[in-house]
C-alpha cells in the first residue's frame, strides 16, 4: 500500500507557481521520496526524487523537512501542460506503490 | 532522450485468447517491470525482471502471466487465457540498476481491450 497521503485536487493559475504537499510520516531513514506525473492515460513521466536534501532540475524542485515526514513538488511556472495526476511515492525496496495522487488542474 | 517503448499501443482480444505485449527498454537498463492501470484506477505493480528471471511479483501476477526477455531488446509481457478483468492499460518500464536511486522510466502503455 502506498505509504504517502496527497490532496485529491488542486488548481493553480497559468504561470504561477504550484506547490503540491505530500505527507509521508512513517518513511524510514533510508527510503526515497520520489515524483510522477500522469498526463491524460500515458506512461508515468519521472519527474524528480530525493532522500534528504532539496533537489531541483529542469522540470521542478523538491522540497523535504528536515524530519522528512513531508515534501512538496515545486513546479515554478505552471503551463497548461503540466495539467495531470502528480503521484507522490516512497520508494520500498524495488518498487513503486502508486497512491492515488494529486489531480492538478492548470487554469488559464 | 532514450525512451521506452511499447507496442502495439491498443489490443483488442476476444476472453480467452492468448496476447503478448512488447516493449522495448531502454538500452543500457538492466531491470525491467511491468504495471497495470485498470480503467479509473491505481497503477499497480505486477512483476520486476532481471538477469532473465523473475525478481519480484505480486499476487495479480498468477499463472496467466509469464514474461520473457526472448533477445537483447525486447521484453514481453504474456497472458495465456485472458479474461474481461484484464482489460486495462499495461505499462512496461525499466531502470538502470537496483539502486533505490535509480529512476524507472515507464513507457506510454498498450491499452487491452478484452471483449
Amino acid at each position: 500500500d502506498a505509504k504517502t497521503t496527497q490532496p485529491p485536487s488542486m488548481d493553480c493559475a497559468e504561470g504561477r507557481a504550484a506547490n503540491l504537499p505530500c505527507n509521508h510520516s512513517t518513511i524510514s531513514g533510508n527510503e526515497y521520496v520520489y515524483w510522477y506525473r500522469q498526463i491524460h492515460s500515458q506512461g508515468p513521466q519521472y519527474i524528480i526524487h530525493g532522500l534528504k536534501n532539496n533537489e531541483t532540475n529542469e522540470m521542478a524542485s523538491l522540497i523535504i523537512t528536515e524530519d522528512r515526514k513531508s515534501s512538496t513538488l515545486i513546479l515554478p511556472h505552471a503551463t497548461l501542460r503540466d495539467t495531470a495526476v502528480y503521484y507522490c511515492i516512497v520508494r520500498t525496496g524495488n518498487q513503486f506503490y502508486f497512491g492515488t495522487g494529486t489531480s492538478l488542474t492548470v487554469i488559464p | 532522450e532514450p525512451e521506452v517503448t511499447q507496442t502495439p499501443s491498443h489490443q483488442v482480444t476476444q476472453m480467452g485468447q492468448e496476447v503478448i505485449l512488447r516493449c522495448v527498454p531502454i538500452s543500457n537498463h538492466l531491470y525491467f517491470y511491468w504495471y497495470r492501470q485498470i480503467l479509473g484506477q491505481k497503477v499497480e505493480f505486477l512483476v520486476s525482471f532481471y538477469n532473465n528471471e523473475i525478481s519480484e511479483k505480486s499476487e495479480i501476477f498468477d499463472d496467466q502471466f509469464s514474461v520473457e526477455r526472448p533477445d537483447g531488446s525486447n521484453f514481453t509481457l504474456k497472458i495465456r487465457s485472458t479474461k474481461l478483468e484484464d482489460s486495462a492499460m499495461y505499462f512496461c518500464a525499466s531502470s538502470a540498476i537496483r539502486d533505490p536511486n535509480s529512476p524507472l522510466h515507464f513507457g506510454n502503455g498498450t491499452r487491452l481491450t478484452v471483449t
